[in-house]
């Protein structure tokens, strides 16, 4: 089964903070993906990547920054956080032209 | 555009079928999905169908795609308290990026 590991289920951060969250997928899948999900928008793609290095802006990129440095590995870096950043973080992986595997998402707060 | 259209709410009784319905607008789509999502957590991969098949069926789960009305459905057979969940479905574009759009989602409650 592939397996989409998200570091952490609950973040709480502060305005201003960093912010790092960190994905990792165990199936050796070229394509990484992070959206975030609110009620009423859906699921709006932020990144993802093709490989190692690469990375490409989603729909909704502004205030955010990625990391592909390892194939298994793709981070989500939330370079001064604020408050309309709060939202439910989703990792995803795929082969090219695949289906895509979900994590089980980050619920991030920023106070 | 870009949407894949979803009705928002559908509510059943344990035991009937259930069918959630989804129109998308990619007619060079090649695989359509179903998602699953609980609550509090991640979209699990539920089927997929191709876009040259008319059906699919897998267990308790059939899903339909009319091609020339870009019409997909999923139906659930003797659905389950634990099917209470949001489906999405998602197609994928078939330019260089291969991003999945996905629509917003039906809330499925399965009432007792």
């Amino acid at each position: 089964d592939v397996k989409v590991t998200q570091s952490s289920r609950y973040l709480v951060k502060r305005t201003g903070e960093k912010v790092f969250l960190e994905c990792v997928q165990d199936m050796d899948h070229e394509n990484m993906f992070w959206y975030r999900q609110d009620p009423g928008l859906g699921l709006r793609l932020i990144y993802f990547s093709y490989d190692v290095k690469m990375k490409e802006k989603g729909d909704i990129p502004e205030g955010y920054s990625v990391s592909r440095e390892k194939k298994e590995r793709f981070s989500l870096i939330l370079e001064s956080a604020s408050t309309n950043q709060t939202s439910m973080y989703l990792c995803a992986s795929s082969r090219p032209r695949g289906p895509q595997h979900f994590g089980d998402g980050t619920r991030l707060s920023i106070l | 555009g870009e949407d894949v259209e979803q009705s928002l709410f559908l509510s059943v009784r344990e035991g009937d079928s259930s069918v959630i319905n989804c129109t998308y607008t990619d007619s060079s789509s090649t695989y359509l999905y179903w998602y699953k999502q609980e609550p509090g957590a991640g979209l699990q991969l539920l089927t997929y169908i191709f876009s040259n098949m008319d059906m699919k069926q897998d267990q308790r789960l059939t899903v339909l795609l009319n091609k020339k009305d870009k019409h997909l459905s999923l139906r659930i057979a003797d659905t389950q308290t634990g099917d209470s969940a949001i489906y999405f479905c998602a197609e994928i574009r078939m330019d260089s990026s291969y991003k999945l759009i996905f629509g917003s989602g039906t809330r499925l409650l399965v009432r007792p």
